[in-house]
């Protein structure tokens, strides 16, 4: 398994204020996602960061509003920026270690909210 | 689009009873198939992975996976209070793609 410390584990915001979220892995895995939870619903994927290439981002998600930076092979940080009560939410990074069949362990979270 | 559905529940189940939890999946090229459990406000804790078709058994929790109807499930023996959670089965393919379900709902009922 994986230990993944991420902080803040929550953060109160103003409107228009950036907040960068860091997550560390305590092995070395290439491949990282970010999630975002709203309340009562599944996770939906952010984007993937891989080490050495730019971020990944699903539909729905921009580079100039989520910025994803990976420096090496056990962290990374991911910015919500200009924010806005809408982007409330709970962040989630994750990594996924590759052995004996693919598992992803989470991060405990960070419980974000935009006034 | 590749999509993994569930029953979002709740489903209720007495103290001491089986709980059975099912997933369905779109993409016939998925290769892994996992169960998440995640308690109010805390992030999502995996259980159980499987890889290959049959049935595969950790303690009170038995997964088990059928490729050729594309559906995986989850069975929890002697279900306790504690197991009331949200069970989330997640599917990874061969794109690197993790894709989750909507989560299922489990209230154990003392």
């Amino acid at each position: 398994s994986a230990v993944i410390s991420q902080k803040p584990s929550r953060d109160i915001c103003q409107r228009g204020t950036s907040l960068t979220i860091q997550c560390q892995v305590d092995s070395q895995v290439t491949m990282m996602f970010w999630y975002r939870q709203q309340p009562g619903q599944s996770l939906t994927l952010i984007a993937t960061a891989n080490q050495g290439s730019e971020a990944t981002y699903e539909s729905g998600f921009v580079i100039d509003k989520f910025p994803i930076s990976r420096p090496n092979l056990t962290f990374s940080t991911l910015t919500v920026s200009n924010m806005s009560p809408e982007d409330s939410s709970i962040y989630l990074c994750s990594a996924l270690l590759q052995g004996l069949g693919e598992k992803l362990f989470f991060g405990s979270g960070t419980q974000l909210s935009v006034l | 689009q590749k999509e993994v559905e569930q029953n979002s529940g709740p489903l209720s189940v007495p103290e001491g009873a089986i709980a059975s939890l099912n997933c369905t999946y779109s993409d016939r090229g998925s290769q892994s198939f996992f169960w998440y459990r995640q308690y109010s406000g805390k992030s999502p804790e995996l259980i159980m992975s499987i890889y290959s078709n049959g049935d595969k058994e950790d303690g009170r929790f038995t997964a088990q996976l059928n490729k050729a109807s594309q559906y995986v499930s989850l069975l929890i023996r002697d279900s306790q209070p504690s197991d009331s959670a949200t069970y989330l089965c997640a599917v990874y393919n061969a794109g690197n793609m993790l894709t989750f379900g909507g989560g299922t709902r489990l209230m154990v009922k003392p």
